[in-house]
């Protein structure tokens, strides 16, 4: 099926470790973002990227980077993991970049990593 | 940065009642969306609003964004149980169309 891939589902890490959370669309959608998810804070925006080579920052980038080498994939580095960051990270993709047309159209989300940081 | 309020945070109903979900900015929005999320799972687009005193339906949900384009609500007629999920507000807006999403209402539908 047609959508937002996110790999791997669960993930435990260890203070100071490294990781990438991988991120796939097969939808040809020129927008996508990774946001985190914590209780009682929504979903929040960590990254976002309007096309390929293009990349910038959301509410909360600190302590992650990614890159955007094509238009199906959009990676999310943890440079090194400390608790702070366990969460729930959803990316997800829309049509339209940065064109007007593109406030009509929605978000498809994957499924979702759960890391936790010990 | 703009916020978006959303209340209540939890609302548990039984099955057959009616409610409102309240989804409010002092910041105007391009487009407003709601989106229901079930556990372990992400966000699933119900609708999208884009027009000031836009009212949509879908089924037995109602949705309506404000003349000003700052708020929103969802109304749901007749609860059932498969009604139960977290539901989000989303306001997309600012140069770039970033997305922001309410902190969601839980509800619960009880048999």
């Amino acid at each position: 099926n047609a959508g937002v891939t996110q790999t791997p589902k669960f993930q435990v890490l260890k203070t100071g470790q490294s990781m990438t959370l991988q991120c796939a669309q097969d939808m040809n959608h020129e927008y996508m973002s990774w946001y985190r998810q914590d209780p009682g804070m929504g979903l929040r925006l960590i990254h976002y990227s309007v096309g390929a080579g293009i990349t910038d920052q959301g509410e909360v980038p600190n302590g992650y980077n990614v890159s955007r080498s094509t238009t199906e994939d959009f990676p999310l580095r943890l440079l090194s993991a400390a608790p702070s960051q366990t969460s729930v990270y959803f990316c997800a993709s829309r049509e339209g970049g940065l064109v007007l047309r593109a406030i009509n159209y929605g978000y498809t989300f994957g499924s979702g990593t759960r890391l936790t940081v010990v | 940065t703009q916020l978006l309020e959303q209340s209540p945070q939890f609302l548990s109903i039984q099955e057959g009642e009616n409610l409102t979900v309240y989804c409010n900015s002092s910041s105007v929005f391009s487009s407003l969306q709601w989106y229901r999320q079930e556990p372990g799972e992400g966000p699933v687009l119900l609708v999208t609003v884009v027009t000031g005193g836009e009212v949509k339906k879908l089924k037995r949900l109602t949705f309506q964004f404000g003349d000003a384009r700052k708020d929103s609500s969802l109304h749901i007629t007749a609860a059932q149980p498969g009604d139960t999920g977290l539901y989000l507000c989303a306001g997309l807006g600012g140069s770039n169309y970033k997305l922001t999403f309410g902190k969601g209402t839980l509800l619960t539908v009880n048999p």
